[in-house]
């Protein structure tokens, strides 16, 4: 099986601009998580979408928006981007369990705003 | 409100001397304890987690961590460690009942020396 897929791997913005970062969950899963990783920090929880509802949402700006498809791909919107918004990017898909979940990383996207 | 300090930043060990990478959390509710791995341009890997019952945990590639909860901490250990060991190493927390997103610490760097 796959593991979860995000694309693009890399990404090179200017400020202002808007950007769209992609995320295919394994299969079967059903629930989406994205994370920001700023270059020497730990990840930091952006959103989370559950059957295609947003179940969590992290201390970030209006100009951080997300959605998830009826096949559980999700995508992560970016406006107005700062140069603070260089990060890597990470999506984690996860069944839901009650023992708290056990989360599965993609690979990441870099954005680099420049 | 939770919190992970991960005390060490950057920690140099020789190849198969002994290691450990301290966390700590802070936490009003219970948690559950997770560390991660993450090698160069490469998403997070589970290494480990603790949900319950025994405090000492055993994971994959040789690692474990103990569970304090009057020191607060989840120590990573591994008794020899191997140049592949050489990654960034982040501890997680997730909150009990809460929204299931993890915080993390701000990682440490393993660097294993030949």
């Amino acid at each position: 099986d796959a593991g979860v897929t995000q694309s693009p791997t890399h990404l090179i913005k200017t400020r202002g601009q808007q950007v769209t970062l992609r995320c295919s969950p394994i299969s079967g899963h059903k629930s989406v998580s994205w994370y920001q990783q700023v270059l020497g920090q730990g990840p930091q929880f952006i959103f989370q979408y559950y059957e295609k509802e947003e179940r969590g949402r992290g201390n970030f700006p209006d100009r951080f928006s997300a959605r998830q498809f009826p096949n559980y791909s999700s995508e992560l919107n970016v406006n107005a981007l700062l140069l603070g918004d260089s990060a890597l990017y990470l999506c984690a898909s996860s069944l839901w369990t009650v023992e708290g979940e056990k989360l599965f990383f993609g690979s990441g996207t870099q954005l680099s705003v420049l | 409100a939770q919190s992970v300090t991960q005390l060490d930043s950057q920690v140099p060990v020789f190849e198969e001397a002994p290691v450990e990478l301290r966390c700590n959390y802070s936490s009003s509710v219970s948690v559950y304890l997770f560390w991660y791995v993450q090698y160069p341009n490469q998403g997070l890997q589970l290494l480990l987690k603790y949900l319950s019952g025994s405090t000492l945990v055993k994971g994959i590639n040789g690692f474990e961590a103990e569970f304090n909860k009057s020191q607060t901490s989840f120590h990573l250990r591994k008794p020899s460690v191997h140049i592949s060991d050489t990654a960034e190493y982040f501890c997680a927390v997730i909150p009990k009942g809460g929204a299931n997103n993890l915080f993390f610490g701000t990682g440490t760097r393993l660097t294993v020396i030949p």
